[in-house]
């Protein structure tokens, strides 16, 4: 089955800079991505996805990088503002009738 | 405006008294599916439903039932709750489960005594 880890269960960062949060995964057909922003007592939020023929792509100060050579992806958020602290988690799945996959999450903390 | 309604939003039950938590959404899609959150362990799938009257089992089934009546409706029913089922309970909704992002609720925090 598949299985999601994170790199970093917290992450802080100035105000102001540059945020990347990465999620490493093992199936190598997973075929659909995706990062949620979840904050507190609130819902995870869809942020962005990406399919497994792109390596990237972007969003409003928001990038989705794709390696699928080394199964690795990554978020990168620019110029982090306070309202960006959250969890973040990556999903994925494959190409078939299975279900999203989550990470346990990595914790941004913006600092002012 | 587009979204997925949970009700309620806070419970606090007895082992063994039956309850429901309501999930509705108004963007007319088709996969619907429950999820627990708990410290440590992630969002994990309790049940889905690809349509009207076909749901199937996730993870973490037992002690769960759904219904898939109405495309709009998708009601988690726990016929006996158990101190175990003290959770953070997430609704969600997309418009197929291939490959098309989830959108969730604001979840139900349920605590079984």
């Amino acid at each position: 089955g598949e299985s999601v880890g994170l790199h970093l269960p917290t992450l802080s960062v100035q105000e102001g800079d540059n945020s990347i949060i990465n999620c490493a995964y093992s199936n190598s057909a997973s075929d659909y991505f995706i990062w949620y922003k979840q904050e507190s007592g609130k819902g995870p939020q869809f942020i962005i996805d990406i399919r497994s023929n792109m390596d990237k792509r972007q969003g409003q100060r928001v990038t989705v990088l794709l390696n699928k050579t080394v199964k690795h992806l990554s978020l990168q958020i620019a110029a982090t503002q306070p309202g960006d602290s959250a969890v973040y988690f990556c999903a994925l799945k494959d190409s078939g009738n299975t279900p999203l996959v989550f990470g346990k999450g990595t914790r941004l903390s913006v600092i002012a | 405006e587009a979204q997925v309604t949970q009700n309620p939003r806070y419970l606090i039950t007895v082992t063994g008294k039956k309850l429901t938590v309501t999930c509705s959404q108004n963007m007319n899609h088709e996969y619907m599916s429950w999820y627990r959150q708990d410290p440590g362990l992630g969002l994990r799938q309790i049940y889905y439903s690809m349509n009207v009257e076909v749901t199937d089992k996730g993870d973490v089934p037992e002690g769960y039932k759904v219904s898939r009546k109405e495309k709009r409706n998708f009601p988690l029913i726990l016929e006996s709750p158990s101190p175990n089922q003290t959770s953070l309970y997430f609704c969600a909704s997309s418009l197929e489960r291939v490959a098309s992002p989830l959108h969730f609720g604001n979840g139900t925090r349920l605590t079984v005594t």
